[in-house]
């Protein structure tokens, strides 16, 4: 069975402080997710990331696939309140071709931004 | 707009009474699926399907079934809810387009308490 583990669960910050979240697993996935949901609301997509080692930015938020495509992290500069929310990592089953869009999703990191 | 739509938005029901959650994307979309969303646990597939007619189980298929005879429509059914279904669903949508560029478009949930 294919976990993800994210940490920290919980990150309370003030507004303008930096932040790392981190995805890891002990399997290799053929591609990695994240996704912010809000209250209410359903998850949405933020980036995808396919080759390992491979860095996406997206404004303040950089994104990056470990060598080993078995983890990944995402990094928020200069953190604002319109960034909190949970944050998810999902991981694409290596098996996909079979098992169709199949993701094996993280616990989740709670992100809260003070101002 | 692209969107998948749920109903109900919010369920209370008494165990042992059937009921269906319905699901609607305008997408196109050929992958449907559906996640159970519980505290520490993240989002775990119940079932999933890969065009009309095709479904298959997920990670926690025990106590729902699902059907696909459109493809913009994939109600999930819980013949005789019990309490541990307790818990806040999510349909997801995407095209099949290749292991590793999928987005999964997600619905705004359903929060199922089942007494």
């Amino acid at each position: 069975t294919q976990l993800l583990e994210q940490s920290p669960q919980f990150l309370s910050i003030q507004e303008g402080e930096n932040l790392t979240v981190y995805c890891n697993s002990s399997s290799v996935f053929s591609s990695l997710q994240w996704y912010r949901q809000e209250p209410g609301e359903g998850p949405v997509l933020l980036v995808t990331v396919v080759t390992g080692g491979e860095v996406k930015k997206l404004k303040r938020l950089t994104f990056q696939f470990g060598d080993a495509r078995k983890d990944s992290s995402l990094h928020i500069t200069a953190a604002q309140p319109g960034d909190t929310g949970l944050y998810l990592c999902a991981g694409g089953d290596s098996r996909s071709m079979e098992y169709g869009n199949k993701l094996v999703f993280g616990a989740g990191t709670i992100l809260r931004v003070k101002s | 707009e692209a969107q998948v739509t749920q109903n109900p938005r919010y369920l209370i029901t008494v165990t042992g009474k059937k009921l269906t959650v319905t699901c609607s994307q305008n997408m196109n979309h050929e992958y449907m699926s559906w996640y159970r969303q519980d505290p520490g646990l993240g989002l775990r597939q119940i079932y999933y399907s890969m065009n009309v007619e095709v479904t298959d189980k997920g990670d926690v298929p025990e106590g729902y079934k699902v059907s696909r005879k459109e493809k913009r429509n994939f109600p999930l059914i819980l013949e005789s809810p019990s309490p541990n279904q307790t818990s806040l669903y999510f349909c997801a949508s995407s095209s099949y387009s290749g292991p590793v560029t999928y987005e999964q478009y997600f619905g705004p949930g359903t929060r199922l308490t089942v007494t």
